[in-house]
């Protein structure tokens, strides 16, 4: 069965630096999906940025970055120049190339100081 | 934009009654989810729904049932609540089984 592991149950970053969220995945597929869901205090979740496994390349949205690390079964997430509206839980996210349910990380909660 | 509408954000209920978690999405999504969040735990999925009238156990599905009666509404059924499903609830669906899920808000469930 597959796992998600998010070993920073919370993080800080000062307005405008650079923070990185630690994800881990443990799987026996060679392809499947990689995803950063954020869900800010009292709003609904929205998906942040998505990772295919048999892209080499790591994918970015503006501000937000990955390392995916294929062999290592990682995927971190960095947001550069953080900003306050950035402070929410972030979870990571695995789903199999079949598609069905998305299996979640336990979640990292960012502050942003100003 | 998806509008997925959950609807209640905040209940309160009583050990043994019977509570209906309803949840609408406004875009023709085939697929819908019912996930529980707690705190150190993640989300874990309840059940989903791929089709109208079709339902599928997720991780935990005991104490719970489902209903999916037209393809826009996703029911999560408490037959009798217990104090060990207070919890956060979030729905959500997608157009495939391997597009984006998009949520609603979260229904916040107390049982006393």
């Amino acid at each position: 069965a597959q796992t998600v592991t998010q070993s920073q149950p919370e993080m800080s970053v000062q307005e405008a630096e650079t923070v990185t969220l630690s994800c881990t995945y443990d799987t026996s597929e060679s392809d499947y999906y990689l995803f950063w869901y954020k869900q800010p205090p009292s709003r609904q979740m929205i998906l942040v940025i998505r990772q295919e496994a048999y892209k080499q390349q790591n994918a970015t949205e503006n501000r937000f970055s990955v390392n995916f690390q294929k062999a290592a079964k990682s995927f971190s997430l960095k947001i550069s120049d953080s900003q306050l509206g950035d402070a929410a839980m972030y979870f990571c996210a695995y789903r199999s190339i079949q598609g069905g349910k998305l299996i979640f990380g336990q979640g990292t909660e960012l502050s942003v100081k100003p | 934009d998806v509008k997925v509408t959950q609807s209640s954000r905040y209940l309160v209920k009583r050990t043994g009654e019977k509570v209906f978690l309803e949840c609408v999405q406004d875009m023709d999504h085939e697929n819908m989810f019912w996930y529980r969040q707690d705190p150190g735990l993640g989300l874990r999925l309840i059940y989903f729904s791929y089709d109208v009238k079709m339902k599928e156990k997720g991780d935990i599905p005991e104490g719970y049932s489902v209903s999916r009666e037209k393809k826009e509404r996703f029911s999560l059924i408490l037959e009798s609540a217990s104090t060990n499903q207070t919890s956060m609830y979030l729905c959500a669906s997608s157009l495939q089984l391997t597009g984006e899920l998009f949520f609603g808000e979260g229904s916040r469930l107390t049982v006393l």
